[in-house]
């Protein structure tokens, strides 16, 4: 079956540096991939999602890049501020019958 | 607009009892879901239901069950709850968009089991 996994569960970086999240995925018939902010104690909070014919999509401050050839997608966010501090999931989707979601990344914002 | 809703927040059980948890939208998506998420772990898919009268097990359905009450409405039941199914309980809901299925999600029922 899917699995979708991240590179790292945890990233530390400076307030205003531009942020890189990674996730690999394993099948290549997934449709689509979607960016999910998790913030403490509240449910995931859609970012931004990339049809898997596309290989760039930009957002307000976000940008995911998918490479189908290594199967591979990233989150961008550009100049990190505090309230991006988060843990951020990739998820591989197909149809109506639900996510595949990779482990997460806990992103920390350093002053 | 409220989006996603969930009852109970949080919930302690003993070993052998029975809950229904509740989840609601009120954005008109056709397809709704239930997830779980344990620590350190990502969402799993516990049942979904594509349209109002349909229900579908995911990849964890064994000692749940479901019921799609209306188009708003989709409930998740344990009928014999067990400490393994301690965890955070996560509805969505999701619209059709460019052909994607965005999901979007409730706040969460935080499941103890003792």
């Amino acid at each position: 079956g899917e699995s979708v996994g991240l590179h790292l569960p945890t990233l530390s970086v400076q307030e205003g540096d531009n942020s890189i999240i990674n996730c690999a995925y394993s099948n290549s018939a997934s449709d689509y991939f979607i960016w999910y902010k998790q913030e403490s104690g509240k449910g995931p909070q859609f970012i931004i999602d990339i049809r898997s014919n596309m290989d760039k999509r930009q957002g307000q401050r976000v940008t995911v890049l998918l490479n189908k050839t290594v199967k591979h997608l990233s989150l961008q966010i550009a100049a990190t501020q505090p309230g991006d501090s988060a843990v951020y999931f990739c998820a591989a989707g197909g149809g109506a019958d639900g996510l595949t979601f990779g482990k997460g990344t806990h992103l920390i914002i350093q002053p | 607009n409220a989006g996603v809703t969930q009852t109970p927040k949080f919930q302690v059980l003993k070993t052998g009892q029975s809950m229904t948890l509740q989840c609601a939208q009120d954005m008109n998506h056709n397809s709704m879901y239930w997830y779980r998420q344990d620590p350190g772990m990502g969402l799993r898919l516990i049942y979904y239901s594509a349209s109002e009268g349909t229900t579908d097990k995911g990849e964890v359905p064994n000692g749940y069950n479901v019921s799609r009450l209306n188009k708003r409405e989709f409930s998740l039941r344990l009928e014999s709850a067990a400490p393994s199914q301690t965890s955070v309980y996560f509805c969505a809901s999701s619209r059709l968009a460019g052909g994607i299925y965005e999901q979007y999600f409730g706040p969460g029922t935080r499941l103890t089991v003792t």
